[in-house]
């Protein structure tokens, strides 16, 4: 597609259930990364996709949450046992390069909501 | 630990002035730095980059600049319009030996008409 597209754009889940957010990357880039921006903070580093490596895992805040991407494609972001503090929007960002001294030129999409009452 | 940061967390200015947005890096390792706008609702939009081999970079009515002495970089928007109200960031890569960018707080920049 012409942009990075996440879905749902808002979720609201109770306490204790699991939730899936997808990303869609744009066509091509191999590189796609998931951030979370909590309110009124910058964007924290989750996970990292890189083609057929193994996931950058190394910001996933728990072992509650999890990520996969299939076919070098579409991504899902998984949150086991939702809390609280799980609140936050989740933001997918893809990319064709992500060498040092490139133009990483990541490409974000609106987000995902995430709302645990 | 190092971190990226902003000195200001809101700037209000009125329309047609210039702003500058402030951002203090502490890592010396990083050598690209990005700034980007966000929307209310939407994520975050590529501005303007820089390579640590520059000092200075111009776009359409953005100027970053890099003073790697100081660890200091700056957003200069010239004749702020109402339409670039938004959160500003910068990022930086050598957080995590260049793998992902580093994203500081953000500065709220709210433009009167």
């Amino acid at each position: 597609g012409a942009g990075v597209s996440q879905s749902p754009s808002n979720k609201v889940t109770e306490k204790g259930k699991d939730v899936e957010l997808r990303c869609d990357p744009i066509s091509g880039h191999t590189a796609l990364y998931w951030y979370r921006q909590s309110l009124g903070q910058g964007l924290e580093f989750l996970i990292y996709f890189q083609g057929n490596s193994a996931p950058d895992k190394s910001g996933l805040p728990s072992d509650r949450f999890s990520a996969e991407r299939t076919g070098g494609s579409v991504s899902t972001l998984t949150i086991q046992r939702t809390q609280q503090e799980d609140s936050a929007v989740y933001l997918c960002a893809s990319s064709l390069a992500r060498h040092q001294g490139s133009n990483y030129g990541y490409t974000f999409g609106s987000g995902t909501r995430l709302t645990v009452v | 630990g190092e971190s990226v940061g902003l000195h200001l967390p809101t700037l209000s200015v009125q329309e047609g002035d210039n702003s500058i947005i402030n951002c203090a890096y502490s890592n010396s390792a990083s050598d690209y730095f990005i700034w980007y706008k966000q929307e209310s609702g939407k994520g975050p939009q590529f501005i303007i980059d820089i390579r640590s081999n520059m000092d200075k970079r111009q776009g359409q009515r953005v100027t970053v600049l890099l003073n790697k002495t100081v660890k200091h970089l700056s957003l200069q928007i010239a004749a702020t319009q109402p339409g670039d109200s938004a959160v500003y960031f910068c990022a930086e890569n050598g957080m995590t030996g260049y793998s992902t960018l580093t994203f500081g707080k953000g500065t709220m920049l709210l433009v009167s008409p």
